[in-house]
Order: structure tokens, then sequence, then C-alpha cells
């Protein structure tokens, strides 16, 4: 079945590089997001990536995808305290489908 | 543009009694919404998909009649936990489907007595 995968936790200091990381299982993904949630609020959408790109940058963000090793990566440069959030990936395998997450990476940012 | 807001943001509720949670899509219709579920700090699990017109699809596990679902306009699916408990107590997130992406609420917080 499918399945996404995160750790659960990255401590980073404040100016330094983010790195989170996440598998999935599901060879038919199309879509691949990253979504951040911060305490007691929804998800908001940060970024996505078609599963024909291998890199997609946003002004601070990096997203990197290894589809033969069904591996995903966020990238975040010059962490700041207000990044400080759960991060989640989430797979899907074609438009309008159902959204598989993966657990949520707590991004904790130190000053 | 897409913003999905929900009403309320925070509920309590004795045990025993029903609470209704309204999704909204602000400035677009959406044919399409989705009802999450989410335990501290666990994932967001699929609850229903709420069609406009039709009945919703629930996911293996879900308590249709636990959880009824309604999506009688475009802009408007409602979630009612019937004979709430305290292991309902959960946040609850819903989506809308704009453009082939799903667009959050902010989430209610349902906390049963």
């Amino acid at each position: 079945g499918e399945d996404v995968e995160q750790s659960l936790f990255l401590s980073v200091r404040e100016g330094d590089s983010s790195v989170i990381n996440c598998t999935y299982t599901d060879s038919s993904s199309t879509y691949l997001y990253w979504y951040k949630q911060e305490p007691g609020a929804g998800l908001q959408l940060l970024t996505y990536i078609f599963s024909n790109m291998d890199m997609k940058q946003d002004q601070r963000l990096t997203v990197l995808l290894n589809k033969k090793d069904k591996h995903l990566s966020l990238r975040i440069a010059d962490t700041q305290t207000g990044d400080s959030a759960i991060y989640f990936c989430a797979e899907r395998a074609n438009q309008g489908g159902k959204l598989i997450f993966g657990q949520g990476t707590e991004l904790s940012v130190k000053p | 543009g897409a913003v999905v807001s929900q009403h309320p943001s925070r509920v309590i509720c004795k045990s025993g009694t029903s609470v209704k949670i309204e999704c909204r899509s602000l400035d677009f219709q959406a044919t399409t919404m989705f009802w999450y579920r989410q335990f501290p700090k666990k994932s967001l699990m699929l609850m229903a998909t709420s069609n406009e017109g039709s009945k919703a699809t629930y996911e293996q596990g879900v308590e249709k009649d636990k959880f009824l679902i309604n999506h009688a306009s475009l802009t408007l699916s409602t979630l009612t936990v019937t004979s709430a408990h305290p292991e309902d107590s959960s946040f609850y997130i819903c989506s809308a489907l704009y453009g082939g992406e799903q667009f959050f609420g902010p989430g209610t917080r349902l906390t049963v007595l």
C-alpha cells in the first residue's frame, strides 16, 4: 500500500540550513508536496514538485526529488525562528486524488 | 485566492451531544471537499471525501453514522459528530479542491468532556 515516512524531529540553529527528508513507496506518485503547520493551525502549502522534475527552487526553499530511490527532501536556507513548525510531505497519484501524508517533521529553530 | 474557512475554530461540548463543524470555500466553488482528523503529534488521517449533491465517501474504519457529512452547496460542507465522546476529541481539518489542488482550512479543535 501507499506509505510516506519522515523523521519526527529536527533541530537547527538560526541562520543554518534545514533539510527535511521524506520517503514514499507509491511509484505512481505524480505530485509531491510540502506543507507547513504552525501550532493550532491548518496546513499551508509551501511548495510542490511534479514527478518528472528533479529539483525546484522557490526563494529559500529547495525541493529535491530522487524518483529512483523514492526520496524527497526540503531544504530551507537561512532558517529563521519563524520557520519553527511541523512540516508534512504528501504524495498524490493523480490530480484531484487522495493525498497521503507523512507523519510530519517537527522543526525547532534555536536562536 | 483559494481561501477555506472553518467554523468554529474551537468547541468544547459535553459527552453525548452532537457538534457541527462548517467548512467553507470563500472565493471559489468546490465540488469536492475532504475531512481529516489529526491526533496530537500525528499525521492527518483522511476521514471522508465530500461531494456536492451526493453522498460522502468514507474511508475504511470511519463510522458514517457517527460522522455525518453534508455538502449541500458548492461552498459549504458540514461535518456533524453525533453523540460525541471523549475519544472523539481531536483536531478536525477540512480541505477544498480547486484547480486540482487541495486548499486547507485552519482546523477545528474539538474537546469532548
